[in-house]
């Protein structure tokens, strides 16, 4: 029943590297979300995509770009990590009457 | 620019003691409003989409209704697996057939054995 997964639950990185979240949904949806999620703050819009090879910044893209080479998978990219994007980052799919989001990955740039 | 405010931030209840979460919001061309419940370290999970002033929706012990600028969750009767914290977004009309989802801050309640 799994709708929209994330490639990683936890990941720790280092200054500089660049660093792959990898979203897949199974539900034929044609936009996907990026959010990061900290504590006080919410749940805030890094980029969305509508379609393949479209995207959108969303409230928070600086440091952040994405990729969308198929429907069913969203890329988010952290080009040079920092330590002020350690963070939850969610992913979201919604469709129809729904919006799924996937587990979340916890990452931490040390 | 689309808003969403949850209130309260944070809600104590004892267990079976009855109450409502709110959120009211701002937002051009709604298409539709998400609650979710969020577990500590996990994904909001989905539980409701309302579209329409006076559309209501109930799942267990919880009953969504909206309005036009607000919405409530109702927990009835709750019990200590109740306890999350509780969000609420907007899908608002961004353009083609782009909509965008806005969240609020969310509200943990705690329900308390």
């Amino acid at each position: 029943d799994v709708k929209v997964t994330q490639s990683s639950r936890y990941l720790v990185k280092r200054t500089g590297e660049k660093v792959f979240l990898e979203c897949v949904q199974d539900m034929d949806h044609e936009n996907m979300f990026w959010y990061r999620q900290d504590p006080g703050l919410g749940l805030r819009l890094i980029y969305f995509s509508y379609d393949v090879k479209m995207k959108e910044k969303g409230d928070i893209p600086e440091g952040y770009s994405v990729s969308r080479e198929k429907k069913e998978r969203f890329s988010l990219i952290l080009e040079s990590a920092s330590t002020n994007q350690t963070s939850m980052y969610l992913c979201a799919s919604p469709g129809g009457a729904e919006a799924f989001f996937g587990q979340g990955t916890r990452l931490t740039v040390v | 620019e689309d808003q969403v405010t949850q209130s309260p931030e944070a809600l104590r209840l004892q267990e079976g003691e009855s109450s409502s979460l709110n959120c009211s919001y701002t937002v051009s061309g709604l298409r539709g409003l998400f609650w979710y419940r969020q577990d500590p370290g996990k994904g909001p999970e989905f539980l409701f989409t309302l579209y329409s002033a006076g559309e209501e929706k109930e799942k267990e012990r919880l009953k969504a209704t909206l309005t036009k600028k607000e919405s409530f969750l109702h927990i009835t009767a709750p019990k200590p697996e109740d306890s999350a914290t509780y969000l609420c977004a907007v899908q608002a009309w961004s353009g083609g057939s782009n909509y965008k989802l806005t969240f609020g801050k969310g509200t943990l309640l705690t329900v308390n054995p």
